[in-house]
């Protein structure tokens, strides 16, 4: 059984340019959330995908944009980067009608 | 409105001791609670979790104690190891496969 998978690992940008983070589920798995958890904090509910769709979405600007593919994969964008979007982003999958939600190793990306 | 409150903030403990960590909640529409565990530099690892059913839950050296009419839960390790050092989160989810709410963390050191 395959965990969850991210990439890429580190990323560093500048600000005002647009950054594309991808994610594969655990195997069996067909809900992907992702997750914003800047230094010190816990993570931050981003949104979720479920069957290609948008399931719910939490406190974060119309530029954070996501994708989920057939295979269930999924795609996090965040355009026009700003200093505060430093962060470690972080990809959970799950099965719809359970809770558990496992998460990947996320993504450290730097925005300069 | 933080919505899931985390403490203590760190915990240094010794070896073969014991370690809590609290956390309170606010909204009643939770029903699940998971503790998640994440070592620097990698993505939280679920540990275990509890629904409001059940006032305590156990697995190993790690026990949820739950408590539905003060709306608090709180994460007991027994025989407290180094390789335990972590920083431990609390979260909270309303309904199923639903978007986590995380505590703010809680840095636990295990000294030898």
């Amino acid at each position: 059984e395959t965990g969850v998978t991210q990439s890429p690992t580190h990323l560093i940008k500048t600000r005002g340019q647009q950054v594309t983070l991808r994610c594969s589920s655990q195997s069996g798995h067909n809900t992907v959330s992702w997750y914003q958890q800047a230094l010190g904090q816990g993570p931050q509910f981003i949104f979720q995908y479920y069957r290609e769709e948008e399931n719910g979405r939490g406190n974060f600007p119309p530029r954070f944009s996501g994708l989920q593919f057939p295979n269930y994969s999924s795609e996090l964008n965040v355009n026009a980067l700003e200093l505060d979007d430093s962060a470690l982003y972080l990809c959970a999958s799950s099965l719809v009608t359970y809770n558990e939600q496992f998460f990947g190793p996320g993504t450290r990306l730097t925005v300069l | 409105q933080q919505q899931v409150k985390q403490s203590p903030q760190s915990l240094i403990v010794q070896k073969g001791g014991i370690s809590i960590i609290n956390c309170a909640y606010e909204n009643t529409a939770f029903d699940y609670f998971p503790w998640y565990q994440q070592f620097p530099g990698k993505g939280p690892a679920l540990l275990i979790a509890i629904r409001p059913d059940v006032s305590e839950k156990k697995e190993g050296r790690f026990t949820i104690s739950f408590n539905k009419s003060a709306k608090q839960f709180s994460l007991h390790i027994m025989d407290s190891q180094p390789g335990d050092s972590a920083t431990y989160f609390c979260a909270a989810s309303p309904g199923q496969g639903g978007k986590l709410i995380f505590g703010q963390g809680t840095e636990l050191s295990v000294k030898p």
